[in-house]
C-alpha cells in the first residue's frame, strides 16, 4: 500500500497568513494527489486534483504543487472560512489512501 | 444539481449486519465510478470501497477482510454497501463519494450516514 505522510498534524495561523501543508508519498504516485477540506460535521470538499489543478469554484488562494513524492497545499491569505482540517489523498494505486489530516486553527 | 444522499445507518450490535444506500440524482449515475469513505469519530478519512461504472472493477480496503460488499443498481440510481460481522471498529460516518472526471478525485460527496456498533 502507498502511505501518505502528512505534516504538520495541526497548526495555528492568523487571518491573512500564508499556510503550507505537506504530504509525502511512500513511493511514486506521479501527479495522482488530491487535497480536500473538511469542516466539523461536514463532508469533505475537493480543493485540488491531480496535484495542482484547482477544482471549479475553489478560490485561487488555494494552490497545489508537486516535487517528486512531495506534495504541498498552499493557502495564500488565510480567510476565516479556511479554518478546517485538510487531507491529501493518492489515487495512483488502490487502496486509495489519505494522509492523517492537518487541522488549521485560529491563532 | 448533482447530488448523492446516504441512508441506512443506525445502531447495530457487534456481529450484526447493516446495508447502507446512496441515492444519486441530477446526473447519469451509470456513467460514474462510486466510492464509500468512512470516518471514525474524531479520526481521519478512510477509503472503504470503489465500484466502477458497469461494475467491471470493484475494490475494497484490505482492512475489511471480506466483510463488506459493494453493489450498484444503475436502473434505480443507487449504490449500496452490505456490511457484515460488524465490530466497534466499524463505528463511523460513512460517506458516498463519486468521481465525475477521469482524474479519479472524489468531487461529489454526500452528507454521510452514521453507523454505530455497540451492545
Amino acid at each position: 500500500d502507498i502511505q501518505m505522510a502528512q505534516s504538520p498534524s495541526s497548526l495555528s495561523a492568523s487571518v491573512g497568513d500564508r499556510v503550507t501543508i505537506t504530504c509525502r508519498a511512500s513511493r511514486t504516485i506521479r501527479k495522482s494527489l488530491n487535497w480536500y477540506q473538511q469542516k466539523p460535521g461536514r463532508a469533505p470538499k475537493l480543493l485540488i486534483f491531480a496535484a495542482s489543478s484547482l477544482q471549479s469554484g475553489v478560490p485561487s488562494r488555494f494552490s497545489g504543487s508537486e516535487s517528486g513524492t512531495d506534495f504541498t497545499l498552499t493557502i495564500n491569505g488565510l480567510q476565516p472560512g479556511d479554518f478546517a482540517t485538510y487531507y491529501c489523498q493518492q489515487n495512483y494505486n488502490t487502496p486509495w489512501t489519505f494522509g492523517q489530516g492537518t487541522k488549521v486553527e485560529i491563532k | 444539481e448533482m447530488q448523492v444522499v446516504e441512508s441506512g445507518g443506525g445502531l447495530v450490535k457487534p456481529g450484526g449486519s447493516l446495508r447502507l444506500s446512496c441515492a444519486a440524482s441530477g446526473f447519469t449515475f451509470s456513467s460514474y465510478s462510486m466510492n464509500w469513505v468512512r470516518q471514525a469519530p474524531g479520526k481521519g478519512l478512510e477509503w472503504v470501497s470503489s465500484i466502477h461504472s458497469n461494475s467491471d472493477y470493484i475494490y475494497y480496503a484490505d482492512s475489511l477482510k471480506g466483510r463488506f460488499t459493494v453493489s450498484r443498481d444503475d436502473a434505480n440510481n443507487s449504490l449500496h454497501l452490505q456490511m457484515n460481522s460488524l465490530s466497534a471498529e466499524d463505528t463511523a460516518v460513512y460517506y458516498c463519494a463519486m468521481e465525475t472526471t477521469t482524474t479519479g478525485a472524489f468531487d461529489i460527496w454526500g452528507r454521510g450516514t452514521m453507523v454505530t456498533v455497540s451492545s
